[in-house]
């Protein structure tokens, strides 16, 4: 199993640039997950889905940011436009129903937003 | 506002020896918990896990406990190797996937 994969690895752009971020849940599991880490708020739960669904999107910090699910094998979280204080690692995690709250996590995006 | 604390930044343990690392939290409500582990430039990998109705989990060198009473979770490593350091998170959640991390201990281990 290839595990969750999230492109691109590293990103620089510059203020006001939109960003896309991609990710591809492990083959069978139902949930996926985005989060965010820096170093003044840790690893922060932004928005996750169920089967394709988004269940809750309260880890959003503003309009700048949306999240889309169109099938069971991609995701995408997106920012337009880019700020500086965006800057941080971004993870996508994809987990299985009935398995516990396990979470497999993505190798994550670096984001640089100059 | 912060669920979940780590109040160790760092911890630094002689190869061979016990690691302990512990983690605090506030709702008595939350009734899964989990340890992740975390290299560098690599995201999170999940490490063992204590369900509220249990006071300990074993696997291997990893051992989990959980005080309900006191709200607290501790991991212990024995014996601690090399590659064992890296960031370790503890994890919390109340009958949901919605995961609440702590803020991370880097732990050493010093050959």
């Amino acid at each position: 199993d290839a595990g969750v994969i999230q492109s691109p690895r590293h990103e620089v752009t510059e203020m006001g640039q939109e960003v896309t971020l991609r990710c591809k849940p492990i083959s069978g599991h139902d949930y996926l997950f985005w989060y965010r880490q820096t170093m003044m708020r840790g690893l922060e739960l932004l928005i996750y889905f169920n089967n394709n669904v988004p269940i809750d999107d309260s880890g959003m910090p503003e309009d700048r940011f949306s999240a889309k699910m169109p099938n069971a094998s991609f995701s995408t979280l997106k920012i337009q436009p880019s700020e500086p204080r965006d800057s941080a690692v971004y993870f996508c995690a994809s987990g299985l129903s009935g398995t516990g709250e396990t979470q497999y996590f993505g190798p994550g995006t670096r984001l640089l937003v100059l | 506002d912060q669920q979940v604390k780590q109040n160790s930044p760092s911890l630094s343990v002689q190869e061979g020896r016990i690691s302990i690392l512990n983690c605090d939290y506030t709702n008595s409500m939350f009734d899964y918990f989990l340890w992740y582990k975390k290299y560098p430039a690599e995201g999170p990998t999940f490490l063992i896990s204590i369900s509220s109705i249990k006071d300990k989990n074993e696997d291997g060198r990893f051992t989990v406990f959980l005080n309900k009473s006191a709200k607290h979770l501790s991991l212990h490593i024995v014996p601690s190797q090399p590659g064992d350091s890296a960031v370790y998170f503890c994890a919390v959640t109340q009958g949901a996937q919605k995961l609440v991390f702590g803020q991370g201990t880097r732990l050493t281990i010093n050959p």
